[in-house]
Formats: C-alpha cells, sequence, structure tokens
C-alpha cells in the first residue's frame, strides 16, 4: 500500500521569504500522480501543485514550485515570497495509475507566516 | 457557483441518531469520492463512486456506513447509528474521470455527535 508522509507537523516562515515543506512517499508503481493541497482555516481543501511522475520538469505555479526526486520518493513544496495568506495546514497527496485512483494524504505540516 | 456542493455545513446529531451528508459534484462531473478527516489528521479515503455504482469502497467501515450516488441527485454518505468516534469532517471531491484528472473537492461537513 502507498504511504505519504510529511515529517515536519509545523513550519514557519517570515512574510517575504521562502519556505520548503518536506514530502516523500512510498510506492512500488512507475507511474503515479503528486499533489500538494492547502487547507486554510477555512478548512476548504485548495488544489496548490500537482506533479505527473513521467514529467521529469518540477511543477511551478506562481510562487509555488516543487522539488521532485522520483529515485528518492521525495517531493517537496518551495513557496517563495511567503505571504500572509499562505498560513495554513498543507497535505502532500499520492494518487496511482488505474484502479480507484484515490488520494493518499500525508498528516499535513502547519504553516504561520510570520509578518 | 460550479464548485463541488455540499450540505449541510455542520450537522450535530445525538449519539444513535442517523447522519446523512449530501454531495453535488462539480457540472460535468461523474465522479465522486468521500474523505474523511479526523482532528489532527489528514484525510483518508473512504469511498469512491460512479452514477449508480460503487467502484472502491475499501476506506469504510464495515458497519453503519453507507453511500450511494443514484441516476439523478446528490451523492448520500449515510451514518446510521452514529457515535462519538464519528465526529469528524467529511469531505466530498468530485472528478470528470477522465484518466487521472485532478479532484476538486468542496467545502466539507463538519458533523459533531454529542
Amino acid at each position: 500500500a502507498q504511504t505519504v508522509t510529511q515529517s515536519q507537523p509545523e513550519m514557519s516562515v517570515q512574510e517575504a521569504e521562502t519556505v520548503t515543506l518536506s514530502c516523500t512517499y512510498d510506492t512500488s508503481e512507475s507511474d503515479y500522480y503528486l499533489f500538494w493541497y492547502k487547507q486554510p482555516p477555512s478548512r476548504q481543501m485548495i488544489l496548490v501543485i500537482r506533479q505527473e511522475a513521467y514529467k521529469q520538469q518540477n511543477a511551478t505555479e506562481n510562487r509555488f514550485s516543487v522539488n521532485f526526486q522520483k529515485a528518492a520518493k521525495s517531493f517537496s513544496l518551495k513557496i517563495s515570497d511567503s505571504q500572509l495568506g499562505d498560513a495554513a495546514m498543507y497535505f502532500c497527496a499520492y494518487s496511482g495509475q488505474g484502479g480507484s485512483e484515490k488520494l493518499v494524504f500525508g498528516k499535513g505540516t502547519k504553516l504561520t507566516v510570520n509578518p | 457557483n460550479a464548485g463541488v456542493m455540499q450540505n449541510p455545513r455542520h450537522l450535530v446529531r445525538r449519539r444513535g441518531q442517523e447522519a446523512r451528508l449530501r454531495c453535488s459534484p462539480m457540472k460535468g462531473h461523474s465522479h465522486v469520492y468521500w474523505y474523511r478527516q479526523l482532528p489532527e489528521e489528514g484525510l483518508k479515503f473512504m469511498v469512491y463512486l460512479q452514477k449508480e455504482n460503487i467502484i472502491d469502497e475499501s476506506g469504510m467501515p464495515k458497519e453503519r456506513f453507507s453511500a450511494e450516488f443514484p441516476k439523478e441527485g446528490p451523492s448520500i454518505l449515510r451514518i446510521q447509528q452514529v457515535v462519538r468516534g464519528d465526529s469528524a469532517a467529511y469531505f466530498c471531491a468530485s472528478s470528470s474521470g477522465n484518466f487521472q484528472e485532478t479532484q476538486y473537492f468542496g467545502p466539507g461537513t463538519r458533523l459533531l455527535v454529542l
């Protein structure tokens, strides 16, 4: 069974600085998808970024980028120029090919942004 | 609002009562997923449905929980004889079913069992 591990329960960053959130996963599949979701205090789950395992190029979305290391099964999220609105829980998630395509989530990292 | 709709947003039940949670997928989406989030935890998959079919219920508790997605109307997650341990946030997500299409989440239903 696939597992997703987020080893940082909490992180903090100064406004305008850069922070990196870590995620590792375990799978025997060769093709799969990885996601970062943001959950602000409203608790709505918001997709931040998505990475297809077959793509070597790291995904980017404005201030958000990932460092995808397939061999190491690592998928970290970098947030540049942090803003107060970035404060939230961040969840790393895995989805395999075929089957039910269910998402397997890590336990999350709580990000605090200090003014 | 073309997003995933869930209602009610908050639901309070006493032990032994039934809870019914509703999910209307995004327009054009025919695949629905239910997840549960216990306090201080990540989301855990419960069940995956397409119209009139349960595709994967490997995450559903064996008793008291059931889900449906009828041809017409929203998907329903039903919890019979609720217990305090059922208190959680229940999220619905939908996708178009195209291969590896991203799942989009609703705002969740917070269930509190007294």
